[in-house]
This record gives structure tokens, sequence and C-alpha cells, in this order.
């Protein structure tokens, strides 16, 4: 499969814990997002890779959130003392650097915080 | 938040008619995408269009893009069950910002 895959599909945890999404990309693309999404709502931006750097970062990533992507591969996203107001689908979009083309997008990681 | 607001919010049809969603945005962009997603699955690129495009044609897919009225419009032909899912067009804006800002989508029901 050499789409985008996102690690694990599922993930119910309990308020104040901590969570770790994964995400790999497509291989040869150079950009990776993530964004979130919740029952009934499009897609919120969260933030924006290319290869390593990290150039954009909503306003909606608040302290406990943090993304990285090491050596420009898979990106990892932690979500510190998770609140009940986090549950959402966590979606992981890669592209190459042509500036119009649209997103690969993974399956997703469904969070329910208890 | 959110850049663009679809129309209607659900749209339920029979197989074979045609289905008309609508797409308004806010600011000025440099294009406008189309996505599909099926229930609890992650979204699949449909079509862009370009800013300074006002047609375009993909398959069974039509979409038409007004700037001057900010909007945009995604027709599905010969609708198919298969096409049940929720749609949802998306902008870039210009410049060195490379995120797309999704809508609210549509949610298309397709019956036999």
């Amino acid at each position: 499969d050499t789409g985008v895959s996102q690690d694990p599909r599922h993930k119910i945890t309990k308020r104040g814990q901590n969570v770790t999404f994964r995400c790999d990309p497509i291989s040869e693309h150079n950009r990776l997002y993530w964004y979130r999404q919740t029952l009934g709502q499009g897609p919120e931006f969260l933030t924006y890779f290319q290869n390593e750097a990290q150039l954009e970062k909503s306003r909606l990533l608040s302290d406990r959130f943090s993304a990285e992507r090491p050596k420009g591969s898979f990106s990892t996203l932690e979500i510190q003392r998770t609140e009940q107001g986090d549950s959402a689908m966590y979606l992981c979009a890669s592209s190459p650097d042509a500036r119009e083309v649209g997103l690969f997008f993974g399956s997703g990681t469904q969070l329910s915080v208890l | 938040s959110q850049q663009g607001e679809e129309d209607p919010q659900a749209l339920s049809i029979q197989e074979g008619e045609n289905a008309t969603m609508n797409c308004s945005y806010k600011t000025s962009i440099n294009n406008l995408q189309w996505y599909r997603q099926n229930s609890g699955r992650g979204l699949v690129h449909l079509i862009l269009i370009r800013s300074n495009e006002r047609e375009k044609h993909s398959g069974r897919l039509r979409v038409t893009l007004d700037t001057s009225k900010k909007s945009s419009s995604l027709l599905i032909t010969a609708s198919r069950a298969a096409d049940t899912a929720s749609y949802f067009c998306a902008t870039k804006i210009g410049g060195t910002a490379s995120k797309l800002t999704f809508g609210t989508g549509t949610r298309l029901q397709v019956t036999l």
C-alpha cells in the first residue's frame, strides 16, 4: 500500500492522559499536513511541514499539542493532558512540492476522550 | 475557522439524477478544490480549479468557479449509489501559505 498511513485507527483515552498519533506520508511527498475534524464539520487545519520544518501552525494548536517530523519522513502528533474537547478525527495528508495539486489523506485516527 | 460554506447541507436524490452542490468562500483564492469523504474515512481529492479558470470537467464531474461572486459549484451527472458521501470544497489562498481551508460539506445520499 503506497498511500498515507495513520496509526492507530482508533484511540480511547481518559481525560488527562497523553496520546501520540503517527502518520507515514507517501514516500516522495515533501509536504505533510495535520487536520482535525469533528462530526458534521469540515477538516480544520492544525499544522504543516515542508520536509522536517514546521512552517505553519494554527492558533487551534494549543500548547498541549505538539507535532514533529524528524528527518522529513513520518510525523507524530502528541496531545498532552487530553480534554474531552479533543475528541475528534485527526487526519494526516501529504502532497508533493508542486503548487497546484491536491492532498492525499490517510484514513485518520479517531480519538475519544472519556 | 471555515473559509467555505457548502449549500445545501444535505441532498438526497435517486440514482441517475444529477447532483449540484454549491460552495461560497470569503477571501481571494489561488485555487479551489473539491474532496469526497465516505463515512468515517479520509478525504479523496476529486478536482482542482485555478482562480483563472471558469469551468473544469473530470469524468462525471463538472466544476465551475465564479471569482467575482466567490462561489463554486460541483455537478455530478448520472449519480450512482456509490456517490453517496460528504463533499467538501477547499480553498488555497495565494502567497506563501500552503494550507487548504475546508468548508462545512454537503452530505449526498443517492438512493436506488
